[in-house]
């Protein structure tokens, strides 16, 4: 079974609004979080690291201020698209690793953003 | 920072046949090298990831080497079927880091029947 899990799965949202997404860790703690932006027929571009009880590390060119996340337990981060646009439409995914030392990184299912 | 090419993006075989796909990296500190598969608007799957003390890893009829020296692993499937028809990514990052991963471009895989 799943062992990442993201919600929603699905979010259309009007230019200017914001957006809210989570992923969750199950059964696991994950003190480090991954969030990747991948645009149709494209690879997965990593946007930010996500640590919990600190701040987020960004990849250059990711405005901070318009991806917003948080790492508020050991078990959930948030990725909240602030002013969304049509250009910030694509499949947001994150990934958790699991296990001590030597781990295993697993996906949450994504969530396809539409902004119109 | 890392940097991992891979190739072919596309890949066209038949049924039966067997598909390689071969990627690059650039940093030498990367020990860490997963292969997913990702159908369209699905997560990525792990299939298959190689640490780097060892050169060949087997599961089935999928297997991966590494090549540490030249800094380049590959992705192998023996026997394909259809249902292996999917994007696979390489990636490569460094565990103790944070498992970190830089991926690759992607290669379209068809098994035709």
């Amino acid at each position: 079974g799943a062992v990442v899990s993201q919600h929603p799965s699905w979010v259309i949202c009007k230019s200017g609004t914001s957006v809210k997404i989570e992923c969750r860790s199950l059964d696991f703690q994950a003190t480090t979080m991954f969030w990747y932006r991948q645009f149709p027929k494209q690879s997965l571009m990593l946007m930010a690291t996500s640590n919990e009880g600190s701040k987020a590390t960004y990849e250059q060119g990711v405005e901070k201020d318009k991806f917003l996340i948080n790492h508020a337990s050991l078990t959930l981060s948030t990725l909240t698209v602030t002013s969304a646009h049509p250009e910030d439409s694509s499949f947001y995914i994150c990934s958790a690793p699991r296990g001590q030392g030597v781990n295993t990184i697993y996906f949450g299912e994504g969530s396809w953003l539409t902004v119109v | 920072g890392e940097n991992v090419e891979q190739h072919p993006s596309t890949l066209s075989v038949q049924e039966g046949d067997s598909a390689v796909i071969k990627c690059t990296y650039s940093d030498s500190a990367s020990n860490y090298f997963p292969w997913y598969k990702q159908e369209l608007g699905k997560r990525p799957q792990l299939i298959i990831d190689i640490r780097s003390n060892v050169g060949e890893k087997k599961d089935q009829r999928i297997a991966v080497t590494l090549n540490k020296t030249a800094k380049h692993f590959s992705l192998h499937i023996t026997e394909t079927q259809p249902e292996d028809s999917a994007v696979y990514f390489c990636a490569a990052g460094q565990q103790t880091s944070g498992s970190r991963l830089t991926f690759g471009e992607g290669t379209q895989l068809t098994v035709n029947p």
